[in-house]
């Protein structure tokens, strides 16, 4: 199956400080989905792009699709302690109709 | 609006037991997905369901799990018997259609099998 490459595996920052992760595939796909799931919870969606070039923001969260469509990232703005999880992107294939979720990037803030 | 609704939340078995996780989606939403998510991992697909049809069961261990969605709305996964590899999360998640592209995911159900 498709394999969805995230980066970095783990960030450790600082509260207050920028936060930058991606997410890349070795395919064209349709549409990037980024979600934030927390410790005994099920991931929650954040952010749905569904053009290449796409510019979404939710809150201190932006995420952009990669003009590639190779390519997704997600930027979070001025970190507060309860961004801390593990944040996943997803990916629909240009061909088929099954997402495919990355491996994640742990977020901790230091306060 | 209700969430995704899955129960139970945790269960521990012993090994060639069997287990029914129950999922409940979002009302309207004609797309139902259980995925498995082990430990440091993304969730995996196991089954897409379109309404009752099971459209993409590729994934799906057949010889030990089974899954339905008899009516369309509600849905069971079963494991039958159990294998201590088994032990993961399984997640149940819902769309309003396969290609709308947003998926609301249950808290999902934790499995330990001993």
């Amino acid at each position: 199956g498709q394999q969805l490459n995230q980066s970095p595996q783990s960030m450790f920052i600082q509260e207050g400080e920028d936060v930058s992760m991606n997410c890349t595939s070795s395919s064209i796909f349709n549409t990037w989905l980024w979600y934030k799931q927390e410790p005994g919870e099920g991931p929650v969606l954040l952010i749905a792009l569904y053009k290449a070039g796409e510019l979404t923001s939710n809150g201190r969260l932006t995420a952009q699709f990669g003009i590639t469509r190779k390519d997704s990232f997600l930027n979070i703005s001025a970190s507060i302690p309860s961004d801390v999880g593990i944040y996943f992107c997803a990916g629909l294939p240009n061909t088929g109709n099954q997402f495919y979720f990355g491996t994640g990037t742990s977020l901790t803030v230091i306060p | 609006e209700a969430g995704v609704v899955q129960s139970p939340r945790y269960k521990i078995i012993e090994k060639k037991q069997p287990v029914a996780f129950w999922c409940n989606p979002i009302s309207g939403h004609n797309t139902l997905y259980w995925y498995l998510q082990n430990l440091g991992q993304g969730p995996e697909l196991l089954i897409r369901y379109e309404n009752e049809e099971a459209v993409d069961d590729s994934q799906l261990p057949k010889d030990r799990f089974s899954a339905e969605r008899l009516k369309g709305v509600d849905s069971t996964l079963k494991i039958q018997p159990a294998e201590l590899g088994d032990s993961a999360v399984y997640l149940c998640a819902s769309s309003a259609g396969t290609r709308s592209g947003e998926q609301y995911f249950g808290p999902g159900t934790r499995l330990t099998v001993t």
